[in-house]
């Protein structure tokens, strides 16, 4: 099992430009996460997908949309990238809701100049 | 804003120390995660701890609880230098999403 899997590790973009992080697990989590981490700050939740075909809001949506693909994959779509969000972005998974541990993945290191 | 803060921030000790970390949160939870992040990598999860549990032990980890006060603390035992990394507490929240909601961390050095 590769776990979780993100790509691309490293991204460099232009104000207004926008991507997609790409994340895909094979351990047929029901839940998926996006996270973004500061520099000397935890993480904070971006959005998140209960299950399949449902996807939701988390502390800080704005700038941001995603798409639950399929059960595997879960994308996180920056529309017209801005200096603040540069940052590290990881996705996670967990198995349900009732399920506690989050597996991660190893992060996209994103710089928007 | 971030349910969980962490003391201290950064923390430096020699190898076979022990080494403790505090976490303190805000609302109500299900269970509390600590998490170790080595540099440049993901997290990953150490041990959790439920909110009617007040210690639990994981090979050289100690986690306790304290609900009234709102705090946790983890300590490692007989560190050493592989376990420098930085530490993160996560609370798992009564709300219906789940999602975890993380502290900023401790950096813990170990020198050998």
């Amino acid at each position: 099992n590769a776990g979780v899997t993100q790509t691309p590790k490293f991204q460099v973009l232009k104000t207004g430009q926008s991507m997609t992080l790409q994340c895909a697990q094979d351990m047929n989590h029901n839940s998926m996460y996006w996270y973004r981490q500061d520099p000397g700050m935890g993480l904070r939740l971006i959005y998140y997908s209960a299950s399949e075909g449902t996807t939701d809001k988390g502390e800080v949506p704005n700038g941001y949309n995603v798409s639950r693909l399929n059960k595997r994959e879960f994308s996180l779509r920056l529309e017209s990238a801005a200096p603040s969000q540069t940052s590290v972005y990881f996705c996670a998974s967990r198995p349900g809701l009732e399920a506690n541990e989050q597996f991660f993945g190893p992060g996209t290191r994103l710089t928007v100049l | 804003s971030q349910q969980g803060e962490e003391d201290p921030q950064a923390l430096s000790i020699q190898e076979g120390e022990n080494a403790t970390m505090n976490c303190s949160y805000k609302t109500s939870i299900n269970n509390l995660q600590w998490y170790r992040q080595n540099s440049g990598r993901g997290l990953v999860h150490l041990i959790l701890i439920r909110s009617n549990e007040r210690e639990k032990h994981s090979g050289r980890l100690r986690v306790t609880l304290d609900t009234s006060k709102k705090s946790s603390s983890l300590l490692i035992t007989a560190s050493r230098a592989a376990d420098t990394a930085s530490y993160f507490c996560a609370t798992d929240g009564m709300t219906g999403r789940r999602a975890l909601t993380f502290g900023s961390g401790t950096r813990l050095q170990v020198q050998p």
